[in-house]
């Protein structure tokens, strides 16, 4: 199975901050990679998918990169929505494994 | 516009059995991947499962032998039959389309709670 890690788990910045998030796989799963937010009590909400395709409707703030092991995320301009815990994913084979989250939190 | 609803949680003894349901509406479950994710409280997402449009199913390692997903074809409807639940099984459980086309999950339901408990 394909493990996904995510770093940090957890951040805090400020209204109108840039922060970036990385998330690595265990193997090459070339840019079969999503990010997700979740706010508290929602479901989690498609951001980014094939690495670095932004989602129709998601605003252009977030940014995907990444190919083979290693992406990040990178929000610019953080709005108080954006404070939330963000998720990436692998969408290369079955199981379709999550990294463990990132809290990003208001400073 | 798409909306997933996903019923069936509730309380449930451990080794017991609990049968969800995701309807999804403007998407067909038979022609698309279509996946259950969970998340126990306080915990992250984990994957559970998936069937492909051809019928064949995948499952993670936690929930192998006890977790059967299905549809039906004429309701529209998505199913997790689940048996021999744990207390570790309690979750909140969300349906999902996807792998879609960019190997996205595009669509999430609200999500629907299990909870195992004696």
């Amino acid at each position: 199975d394909i493990q996904m890690t995510q770093s940090p788990s957890s951040l805090s910045a400020s209204v109108g901050d840039s922060v970036t998030i990385t998330c690595r796989a265990s193997q090459n799963i070339n840019t079969f990679l999503n990010w997700y937010r979740q706010q508290p009590g929602k479901a989690p909400k498609l951001l980014i998918y094939a690495a670095s395709s932004l989602e129709t409707g998601v605003p252009s703030r977030f940014r995907g990169r990444g190919f083979g092991t290693d992406f990040t995320l990178t929000i610019n301009s953080l709005q108080p929505e954006d404070f939330a815990t963000y998720y990436c994913q692998q969408g290369d084979s079955p199981p379709y494994t999550f990294g463990q989250g990132t809290r990003l939190e208001i400073k | 516009e798409v909306q997933l609803v996903e019923s069936g949680g509730g309380v449930i003894h451990p080794g017991g059995s609990l049968r969800l349901s995701c309807s999804p509406s403007g998407v067909n479950v038979r022609s698309n991947y279509m996946t259950w994710v969970r998340q126990a409280p306080g915990k992250g997402l984990e994957w559970v499962s998936v069937i492909e449009p051809t019928g064949r199913a995948f499952y993670s390692d936690s929930v192998k032998g006890r977790f059967t997903i299905s549809r039906d074809n004429s309701k529209n409807s998505l199913n997790l039959q689940m048996t021999s639940l744990r207390v570790e099984d309690t979750a909140v459980y969300y349906c999902a389309r996807g792998p879609a086309a960019g190997r996205k999950f595009d669509y999430w339901g609200q999500g629907t709670l299990v909870i195992v408990s004696s």
